[in-house]
């Protein structure tokens, strides 16, 4: 069953505006990470953000966490074409061994 | 640069065929983890090794199987490839304990 569950499924935005995608999971999680997976090819790991964590920044990345609300956002600012790509987040479940990977939110980044 | 490398991009097979998946990490971790991904679906672990020869069921399982004979390789078998099987294919490494995974590039298998 799927844990995170990203918002929108997909974004449309021009090349210097922000980006913003929302995932929100069910259970108790240790931590919730993002990860980039341009078309056709692996993913790649974007940032990690603990449960006792509220906010996390990384270059253009900015990383939010609401246990309480079960959801977590990351913001993309000043966009580049070069960010056009699907975005997932994933939770790994307190106690458990699984990353849990949503469906992702396709970005594009109009030049 | 961790590298995670997998023994195909593409891969075309027939309906009943027995079909080898490798996975090869550089970094000697002890994770690996073998995921098919499918549109709107996100990715799906089918099966999970925490150490040489030990490997835990994940989400998906039937119709697949695992060996892990070395730390730096995992093998993904198709005993009887179907066309429901005809996905792309993420193998990840990662150190226990860490969230992080690495992944490699898939295969993308089609059976006909």
């Amino acid at each position: 069953s799927q844990q995170g569950e990203e918002d929108p499924q997909a974004l449309s935005i021009q090349e210097g505006e922000n980006a913003t995608m929302n995932c929100s999971y069910k259970t108790s999680i240790n931590n919730l990470q993002w990860y980039r997976q341009n078309s056709g090819r692996g993913l790649v790991h974007l940032i990690l953000i603990r449960s006792n964590e509220r906010e996390k920044h990384s270059g253009r990345l900015r990383v939010t966490l609401d246990t309480s609300k079960k959801s977590s956002s990351l913001l993309i600012t000043a966009s580049r074409a070069a960010d056009t790509a699907s975005y997932f987040c994933a939770t790994k479940n307190t106690g458990g061994f699984k990353t849990i990977f949503g469906a992702g939110t396709r970005l594009f980044v109009k030049a | 640069d961790v590298k995670v490398t997998q023994s195909s991009r593409y891969l075309v097979k027939r309906t009943g065929e027995k079909v080898f998946l490798e996975c090869v990490q550089d970094m000697d971790h002890e994770n690996m983890f073998w995921y098919r991904q499918d549109p709107g679906l996100g990715l799906r672990l089918i099966y999970f090794s925490y150490d040489v020869k030990m490997k835990e069921k994940g989400d998906i399982p039937e119709g697949y199987s695992v060996s892990r004979e070395k730390k730096e390789r995992f093998s993904l078998i198709l005993e009887s490839a179907s066309t429901n099987q005809t996905s792309m294919y993420l193998c990840a490494s990662s150190f226990p304990g860490t969230g992080e995974q690495f992944f490699g590039p898939g295969t993308r298998l089609t059976v006909l």
